[in-house]
């Protein structure tokens, strides 16, 4: 049974940067191709950016480029998403998926404060 | 950029009657390998989403057969037949076909009238 288990909640200041992390059980992280998705407190969904093995790379919606980095540690089964000059705005929910598996399966979710 | 618009976004459903959401796209949804990679996904308050219904119309195991999804090209419909307590969430449409980004609806939350 696949499992991802995300790090726990975060307060950070404006400016500092954060790094949560997404643990796989069950499967190989190479093959579950991690996204992240973000939720802002009572609003929808929203795509950050993750592995594309059709090409190798990992990509980035547009608006976060520059400012998210999407990493994998292979020999833990770790996947990473750091997220730099935090603003207030970036206060959210940050979930992983699977995109290999047709975003099947989701982490339960960390939450990123960001307040002065 | 995809656009995914939901309607409506609020449902108000009593208990034991159908209820039905859309999602229309701003582009067909047809891949070049010939799949529609438009999901469903339900998410109650507090949780993570769940994924409801994969590539249209595959329901995911465990979900009830009261879901179901339809649609092709740029129209989808999810229904549930008989809305039950349990199904008080936010309901999103997602696609896949053509990313960067992935792109979800804005969401619809049903409640119980």
């Amino acid at each position: 049974q696949v499992q991802l288990v995300q790090s726990g909640a975060e307060v950070k200041k404006p400016g500092a940067s954060v790094k949560v992390s997404c643990k796989v059980s069950g499967y190989t992280l190479t093959k579950l191709s991690i996204h992240w998705v973000r939720q802002v407190p009572a609003k929808g969904l929203e795509w950050m950016g993750g592995f594309d093995p059709d090409n190798g790379e990992t990509v980035y919606a547009q608006k976060f480029q520059g400012r998210v980095t999407v990493t994998e540690d292979t020999s833990t089964d770790t996947a990473y998403m750091a997220l730099g000059s935090l603003r207030s705005e970036d206060t959210a929910v940050y979930y992983c998926t699977s995109a290999a598996a047709g975003f099947e399966y989701w982490g339960q979710g960390t939450l990123v404060t960001v307040s002065s | 950029d995809v656009v995914l618009t939901q309607f409506p976004l609020s449902l108000p459903v009593t208990l034991g009657q159908p209820a039905s959401i859309s999602c229309r796209s701003s582009q067909s949804l047809v891949h070049s390998d010939g799949n529609t990679y438009l999901n469903w996904f339900q998410q109650r308050p507090g949780q993570s989403p769940r994924r409801l219904i994969y590539q249209v119309s595959n329901r995911d195991s465990g979900v009830p057969d009261r879901f179901s999804g339809s649609g092709s090209g740029t129209d989808f419909t999810l229904k549930i037949s008989r809305v039950e307590a349990e199904d008080v969430a936010t309901y999103y449409c997602m696609q896949g076909t053509h990313w960067p980004p992935i792109t979800f609806g804005q969401g619809t939350k049903l409640e119980i009238k």
